[in-house]
């Protein structure tokens, strides 16, 4: 079993849609949790970055952390085609050596 | 120009055949990387770097060697190509400190082992 798990989807949703992304994990250790988005034929970049449990909001974009169920998401308001990429999950205990999910492919139609 | 830039971005060669691919960052970030990205597995790290002369293993490291005698350098050599290593290679970096979870990649290496 992957010590962290993603839906590889892909998901399809319309433009303006609410999208929700998850992943789930087994190490009870980790601490830091990020989402990355990777455009096609480009290196992932960083898109939130949150430590321990809770909410962080950045513009449309919200990431939630729950310890106790090891679940994380990442929710897009109001999307846009622009959105259209691999959205990968990412863990840590101790900061930089990262456990990545294996992506989420999402495509906005407009 | 300032960043992270890997070379070559494009590579086909046989098996048997060593190949290395090169890193070069312009940060002076302590930590450097390199992940392996497949179908299915997402990115897993091969080898990691703390610092100039030190690197140790990640996740799936068999076959592969590092070096880092200067900062902003971090080769990766396949020094006997198989089809199993065909994928696409990221090299990133970070800082150490308060985002050190925050990586910054290159494009990406995408190696064809024929």
């Amino acid at each position: 079993q992957k010590e962290v798990e993603q839906d590889p989807g892909p998901l399809s949703v319309p433009e303006g849609a609410i999208v929700s992304l998850n992943c789930t994990y087994s190490n009870s250790a980790f601490q830091y949790f990020m989402w990355y988005r990777q455009y096609s034929r480009k290196g992932p970049e960083l898109l939130m970055y949150t430590y321990s449990s809770g909410n962080k909001e950045d513009g449309r974009f919200t990431a939630q952390v729950d310890k106790s169920s090891k679940y994380i998401s990442l929710f897009i308001r109001d999307s846009q085609p622009s959105d259209s990429a691999t959205y990968l999950c990412a863990m840590s205990r101790y900061g930089n050596k990262l456990v990545f999910g294996a992506g989420t492919i999402l495509r906005v139609k407009s | 120009d300032a960043g992270i830039t890997q070379s070559p971005r494009y590579k086909i060669t046989e098996t048997g055949r060593q190949v290395t691919l090169m890193c070069h960052q312009t940060w002076s970030h302590s930590y450097m990387f390199w992940y392996r990205q497949d179908l299915g597995h997402g990115l897993r790290l091969i080898y990691y770097s703390a610092a100039a002369d030190i690197t140790d293993k990640g996740e799936v490291p068999d076959g592969y060697v590092v070096s880092r005698s200067k900062t902003e350098n971090f080769p990766l050599t396949l020094e006997s190509a198989t089809r199993s290593q065909t994928s696409v290679y990221f090299c990133a970096s970070s800082e150490n400190g308060e985002r050190t979870g925050e990586l910054f990649f290159g494009e990406g290496s995408r190696l064809t082992v024929l």
